[in-house]
């Protein structure tokens, strides 16, 4: 089955700096790649998501870029703000209305 | 208001007595599903609908069941729950889109002693 990894675990950056967080998978059948943003003790948000038919994605700060011949995926954010700290999760799936494999997490700070 | 509503939103049961965590929507999405958060095991999904009567098993099913009797609810039950489930759980929907977008429950705190 789908084995999604992330890295870093854990990321602090300044304030202004770029954050890339980087995950890999596994099952080539996988086509829809989301990420989620959790704020400490609140629910997960959908930020972004990414499909196989494209290579890369912006919404404002926050970017993804897919690689399928590599397997893998990644999810930049610009111009950090403090706002951004959270745990970001990266995901894989066939497709947005499939099982969905989530990777570890990664606790992003942004310090002031 | 887009919502997504869960109950009860903290629940402390005893091993073996049959619990269901209620899911509703308001906004007539077809595709619902209901995750698990652990710590250090971070997200993963249980079980996933795309629609009435059409229910799929996610990454860990095992130990509970949910039904689709109609497109505003997903009910989450455990049959037997063991402590081993405890967790903190969370019901979504899903929309599609340029990004697709999901509402998800505020949470279901759930201890099995």
């Amino acid at each position: 089955g789908e084995n999604v990894e992330q890295h870093p675990s854990t990321l602090s950056v300044q304030e202004g700096d770029s954050a890339v967080i980087k995950c890999t998978y596994s099952d080539s059948a996988s086509n829809y790649f989301p990420w989620y943003k959790q704020e400490l003790g609140k629910r997960p948000q959908l930020i972004i998501d990414i499909r196989s038919n494209v290579g890369e994605k912006k919404d404002q700060r926050i970017a993804v870029t897919l690689n399928k011949t590599a397997k893998h995926f990644s999810l930049h954010i610009t111009e950090t703000q403090p706002e951004d700290s959270a745990v970001y999760f990266c995901a894989a799936s066939i497709s947005s209305y499939d099982k969905v494999i989530f990777g570890p997490g990664t606790s992003l700070s942004v310090i002031p | 208001e887009a919502q997504v509503t869960q109950n009860p939103r903290y629940l402390i049961t005893v091993t073996g007595k049959k619990l269901t965590v209620t899911c509703s929507q308001n906004m007539n999405h077809e595709y619902m599903s209901w995750y698990r958060q652990d710590p250090g095991l971070g997200l993963r999904q249980i079980y996933y609908s795309m629609n009435v009567e059409v229910t799929d098993k996610g990454d860990v099913p095992e130990g509970y069941k949910v039904s689709r009797k109609e497109k505003r609810n997903f009910p989450l039950i455990l049959e037997s729950p063991s402590p081993n489930q405890t967790s903190l759980y969370f019901c979504a929907t899903r929309r599609p889109g340029q990004t697709d977008t999901q509402y998800f429950g505020p949470g279901t705190r759930l201890t099995v002693l």
